[in-house]
């Protein structure tokens, strides 16, 4: 089973800071996706990456995949609170695994 | 659409007790996965089926058995519950992973005394 590290562990900013968190492995990904949950809910996808190299945005969030395809990160730009949530990233190949996830509170 | 749809939200047990949580989907998806998410840990996969009458194990599959009789049912069932089964158990489907991800159900909170 490959292993995803999320980083950080926890985040809290203040609105209207950017951030960003990553996702890594010490083995190639097939593919990437990117997932946030809220509270009382479950995880819900923001965006799937496949290529190395690429670069995704959906709205304020830009999601990049590293060059090798062992990597990935997901940045922020002006954080509101309603971005407060566990960002999961999800491997693709095999029995899926996710990593641990970041927690982020963005404070008003 | 319902999307997927998970019961009960809410369930204690008492150690040594089964009881099955339900999973339906509504989607006509073939894959469907169980998963159990513990405070700061990610979502560990139990179970999963690629189609009707298709099952496998997960990563953490011992203490819990499924089945997929249809397209849109995966049960998911604890055979003898262990205050190590505490957990919040997710249920997701897909039409495929790799391309759309999984739609997750809204969890089933459980506990185990």
């Amino acid at each position: 089973t490959q292993l995803l590290e999320q980083s950080p562990q926890f985040l809290s900013i203040q609105e209207g800071e950017n951030l960003t968190v990553y996702c890594n492995s010490s083995s190639v990904f097939s593919s990437l996706q990117w997932y946030r949950q809220e509270p009382g809910e479950g995880p819900v996808l923001l965006v799937t990456v496949v290529t190395g190299g690429e670069v995704k945005k959906l709205k304020r969030l830009t999601f990049q995949f590293g060059d090798a395809r062992k990597d990935s990160s997901l940045h922020i730009t002006a954080a509101q609170p309603g971005d407060t949530g566990l960002y999961l990233c999800r491997n693709n190949a095999g029995k899926s695994t996710f990593g641990d996830g970041t927690t982020l509170t963005v404070k008003p | 659409n319902a999307g997927v749809t998970q019961t009960p939200k809410f369930q204690v047990l008492k150690t040594g007790q089964s009881m099955t949580l339900q999973c339906a989907q509504d989607m006509n998806h073939e894959y469907m996965s169980w998963y159990r998410q513990d405070p700061g840990m990610g979502l560990r996969l139990i179970h999963y089926s690629v189609g009707a009458g298709i099952t496998d194990q997960g990563e953490v599959p011992n203490g819990y058995n499924v089945s997929r009789s249809t397209t849109e049912d995966f049960p998911l069932r604890l055979l003898s519950a262990a205050p190590s089964q505490t957990s919040v158990y997710f249920c997701a489907s897909s039409y495929s992973p790799a391309n759309y991800g999984y739609t997750f159900g809204s969890g089933t909170r459980l506990t185990v005394v």
